[in-house]
């Protein structure tokens, strides 16, 4: 089993959608998440990152963890064309030398 | 500040010569990873360094690889030989913290070994 799983898409939304982006994990010791935004052929770049659990918020997007699934989320709302990218997960633990990404979610945004 | 700087941007080589990827962190960054991305196994970790130091290479594929950091702005990742499942990108990232998280991540090398 992988340290992190993550449905790779793609996914093609109409602009204004709601988008939700999850990660499942397995390793109870991490304590940071992260999202990462990777449009073609550039680096990734940090778009959020939270500490243990709840949601956090910047503008459009919404970071949720829920330690106790397992689980985290990314939602954009009134997704934009401009969101079109690859969407990566992270996350880490405490001690920082367990650290994973996931495979990446690959979202498109039709104007 | 420039950000994370990598060099080259594309290498194309030939199967069996030596290879020799670049990279500049953001200053101040005591962390510095080396990743390799495809298609098919997606950001693979290769190694990474903490105050110019090598804390984990267990990413490392094999011995054809080798990566140092011989001072706090500068890293080098060799391959030699290169075969043509070294295709691939690769990204250098830097970060002030030791969990891993904000990373801040270079542009790439796109390299391809034909």
């Amino acid at each position: 089993q992988k340290e992190v799983e993550q449905d790779p898409g793609p996914l093609s939304v109409p602009e204004g959608a709601i988008v939700s982006l999850n990660c499942t994990y397995s390793n109870s010791a991490f304590q940071y998440f992260m999202w990462y935004r990777q449009y073609s052929r550039k680096g990734p770049e940090l778009l959020m990152y939270t500490y243990s659990s709840g949601n956090k918020e910047d503008g459009r997007f919404t970071a949720q963890v829920d330690k106790s699934s397992k689980y985290i989320s990314l939602f954009i709302r009134d997704s934009q064309p401009s969101d079109s990218a690859t969407y990566l997960c992270a996350m880490s633990s405490n001690t920082g030398n367990q650290f994973y990404f996931g495979t990446g979610t690959s979202l498109t945004v039709i104007p | 500040d420039a950000g994370v700087i990598q060099s080259p941007r594309h290498e194309v080589t030939e199967m069996g010569q030596e290879v020799t990827l670049r990279c500049k962190p953001i200053s101040g960054h005591d962390y510095l990873f080396w990743y390799r991305q495809t298609m098919m196994r997606g950001l693979e970790l290769l190694i990474y360094f903490n105050n110019n130091v090598p804390i984990d290479d267990s990413g490392m594929p094999e011995d054809r690889f080798s990566a140092k950091m011989p001072n706090a702005s500068f890293s080098t990742l060799k391959i030699q030989p290169s075969e043509p499942r070294d295709s691939a990108v690769y990204f250098c990232a830097s970060s002030l913290h030791p969990q891993g998280t904000e990373q801040y991540f270079g542009p790439g090398t796109r390299l391809t070994v034909t």
